[in-house]
């Protein structure tokens, strides 16, 4: 089975470009994650949806990052302008089931983001 | 709020031999969810074991166990029989029984595997 699919693996980029992160969820699961790893903060959870729709978007760190999820089978994490503090690894996970339940999440293979 | 902690940044183990990492935190809930993760450099996050606060059984997969104190709400990860393979960042995390499906994850734990 496919597991989470993000692209790309790696993006370099210059500070004040655009940068667009891909996630494909596994087939059938109705929940997407979007996640930030610095070795600073750690783990922290930007936004999640459930059935397409945006639930929580608390941890969207400011206007600059914008995330959708178009269908379920494809959601983006866009940041603009980029900037040298959004340097890090970016995971994409998902989940089936209800948002009650014990269902873990599956993590994608992350992008690690690097702004010069 | 609802809050992880792992107290140990690094741990080593000698290959063959047994190692527990530490995990506590703090709820006010009854019923929820722990996992146990797995980070190795390749930076994959895979999942290692799962435990429900209801069961009071020790849930165990393999080589990887758990001690699970509700009271004392710690969770701690046994792992027996180290292996080489077994190198990498273990991550803590939670999860609540409400209608939310956030993990809270706590600061991760070095396992280095001496040979």
């Amino acid at each position: 089975d496919a597991g989470v699919i993000q692209s790309p693996r790696h993006e370099v980029t210059e500070m004040g470009q655009e940068v667009t992160l891909r996630c494909k969820p596994i087939s059938g699961h109705n929940s997407l994650f979007w996640y930030r790893q610095t070795m600073m903060r750690g783990l922290e959870l930007l936004i999640y949806f459930n059935n397409n729709v945006p639930i929580d978007d608390s941890g969207m760190p400011e206007d600059r990052f914008s995330a959708k999820m178009p269908n379920a089978s494809f959601s983006t994490l866009k940041i603009q302008p980029s900037e040298p503090r959004d340097s890090a690894v970016y995971f994409c996970a998902s989940r089936a089931g209800l948002l009650a339940s014990n269902q873990p999440q599956h993590f994608g293979d992350g992008t690690r983001l690097s702004i010069l | 709020a609802q809050t992880v902690t792992q107290s140990q940044p690094e741990m080593s183990v000698q290959e063959a031999e047994t190692v527990t990492l530490s995990c506590t935190y703090d709820t006010s809930e009854s019923d929820y969810y722990l996992f146990w993760y797995k980070q190795p450099p390749s930076r994959q996050m895979i999942l290692v074991i799962r435990q429900e606060a209801y069961k009071q059984q020790n849930a165990t997969e393999n080589r990887f166990s758990v001690n699970f104190q509700k009271a004392a709400k710690s969770f701690s990860l046994k792992i027996s029989d180290s292996q080489l393979g077994d190198a990498a960042m273990y991550f803590c995390a939670y999860k609540d029984s409400s209608n939310t499906g956030k993990l809270i994850f706590g600061q991760g734990t070095t396992l280095q595997v001496k040979p």
